[in-house]
C-alpha cells in the first residue's frame, strides 16, 4: 500500500536560513500532493497543492516542488521566520479520487532567532 | 467566517460509555471527514463522506460509526469505547483538494 514519509527528525534552522522538507512516497504518484502547517494542539491548516504535472509551485516565501522520478517532494521556507516554527504534513490521495488522504507524521521545524 | 467546529473540544470517558463528538461546517462542503491522530502514526483517516447519506470507511474504521443527515454536520459515534481509542480526533471539510480542519477533539478512555 502507499506509505508516505518525512524527515523523521525535527529540523532546527537559524532565522533567516531556508528550511527544506521532504517526503517521499512509495509506489504510483498522486494525481496531487498537499502540504499543511500544524501549530500545537490545533488542526492542520492547508499551505500548498502542487499537482504532477507542476514542477515547481510557489506562495510567498514557500515553494514545493514534485519530482514523480524520485518519487519526492520537497518543501521550501525561504528567509525563515521564528513564526514559521511548526510541523508540517505532506498529505496525497490515496486514490486519486479526491476523498481519502494518506497523510506523513510531520517534520516539526524550529526556526531559531 | 468560514470554520469547522467540533465539540466538546476535550472529553474523559470510560471504557464502554456510548459517545458521540459533533462536527459541523458552514462552507456547504459536500466532502467531510474524521482523523485521528497519534504520536508516530501521524493523521490516519477514520471515515469520510461524499454527500448526505455516502460515507465509507477510511484507514481505521473499527470501532467508530458516522452519519451524515445533513450537509453540514457529520458525528462521529463511539459505541463503545476502549482506551485504545484515546487520541486527538479531528474533522475536516473540503469541495476541491484544501482541506479544512477543525481545532481538534482530545479523547481519553479509562
Amino acid at each position: 500500500s502507499q506509505k508516505i514519509e518525512q524527515n523523521s527528525e525535527a529540523l532546527n534552522i537559524q532565522e533567516g536560513k531556508t528550511a527544506t522538507l521532504t517526503c517521499n512516497y512509495t509506489n504510483y504518484s498522486p494525481a496531487y500532493l498537499q502540504w499543511y502547517r500544524q501549530d500545537p494542539g490545533r488542526g492542520p491548516v492547508f499551505l500548498l497543492l502542487i499537482r504532477e504535472n507542476e514542477k515547481e509551485k510557489r506562495k510567498e516565501r514557500l515553494k514545493v516542488t514534485f519530482d514523480t522520478t524520485l518519487k519526492q517532494s520537497l518543501f521550501h521556507i525561504t528567509a525563515s521566520q521564528p513564526a514559521d516554527s511548526a510541523t508540517y504534513l505532506c498529505a496525497l490521495d490515496r486514490t486519486n479520487t479526491g476523498n481519502q488522504f494518506y497523510f506523513g507524521t510531520g517534520t516539526s521545524l524550529t526556526v531559531i532567532p | 467566517e468560514a470554520q469547522v467546529t467540533q465539540n466538546p473540544r476535550y472529553l474523559i470517558t470510560v471504557t464502554g460509555k456510548k459517545l458521540t463528538v459533533t462536527c459541523s461546517q458552514n462552507m456547504n462542503h459536500e466532502y467531510m471527514s474524521w482523523y485521528r491522530q497519534d504520536p508516530g502514526l501521524g493523521l490516519r483517516q477514520i471515515y469520510y463522506s461524499m454527500n448526505v447519506e455516502v460515507t465509507d470507511k477510511g484507514d481505521v474504521p473499527e470501532g467508530y460509526k458516522v452519519s451524515r443527515k445533513e450537509k453540514r454536520n457529520f458525528p462521529l459515534i463511539l459505541e463503545s469505547p476502549s482506551p485504545n481509542q484515546t487520541s486527538l480526533y479531528f474533522c475536516a471539510s473540503w469541495t476541491s483538494y484544501e482541506q479544512y480542519f477543525g481545532p481538534g477533539t482530545r479523547l481519553t478512555v479509562t
